[in-house]
């Protein structure tokens, strides 16, 4: 079955940059998403990426997509201590039906 | 717009005994799911629905939870009886190209 994977933990100083990794395995994906979830919050999704791209650009986010070696990264510019959260990488397959398949999360912890 | 609507937002109940959400989706989406979040972990897929019909129910446990979406909108999920490693979060989204999430029902069995 479909993998996504995550490293668990990242720590960023405010006004750094974060970098999220995923790989994942499916190569029938078709939609790449990044969710945001903070502390007893619901997942928000933050952006996503079609497979056709390689690159979206969204204010402070930047999302890459290495379709070949199925790897998809999130950048956070100018990080700011309200982006710590957990954030999950997700993909969906292009069976017709939207099925979303999330990673295990990464922990952005952001330094004042 | 309001967003996926789910309640209750808490519920702890004594393993053994029953227990029900609730989630309205938003208007409009025809896929619905349910996830189920353990703690640390990222959700994992419960239940699909496109419409009324449950298009994926592959990873539910069906001896103790079932779920229904009359009408093609509300959702319902049960479980009984809850057993002590149910305790998670279950999460609702709604979607058609991409999901969105309503804040869960975190669900304590003691």
């Amino acid at each position: 079955g479909e993998d996504v994977e995550q490293s668990l933990f990242l720590s960023v100083r405010e006004g750094d940059s974060s970098v999220i990794n995923c790989t994942y395995t499916d190569s029938s994906s078709t939609y790449l998403y990044w969710y945001k979830q903070e502390p007893g919050a619901g997942l928000q999704l933050l952006t996503y990426i079609f497979s056709n791209m390689d690159m979206k650009q969204d204010q402070r986010l930047t999302v890459l997509l290495n379709k070949k070696d199925k790897h998809l990264s999130l950048r956070i510019a100018d990080t700011q201590t309200g982006d710590s959260a957990i954030y999950f990488c997700a993909e969906s397959d292009s069976g017709g039906y939207q099925k979303v398949t999330f990673g295990t999360g990464t922990k952005l912890q952001v330094i004042p | 717009e309001a967003g996926v609507v789910q309640s209750p937002r808490y519920k702890i109940i004594e393993k053994k005994q029953p227990v029900a959400f609730w989630c309205n989706p938003i208007s409009g989406h025809n896929t619905l799911y349910w996830y189920r979040q353990n703690l640390g972990q990222g959700p994992e897929l419960l239940i699909r629905y496109e419409n009324e019909e449950a298009v994926d129910d592959s990873q539910l446990p069906k001896d103790r939870f079932s779920a229904e979406r009359l009408k093609g909108v509300d959702s319902t999920l049960k479980i009984q009886p809850a057993e002590l490693g149910d305790s998670a979060v279950y999460l609702c989204a709604s979607g058609n190209t991409e999901a969105f999430f309503g804040q869960g029902t975190r669900l304590t069995v003691v």
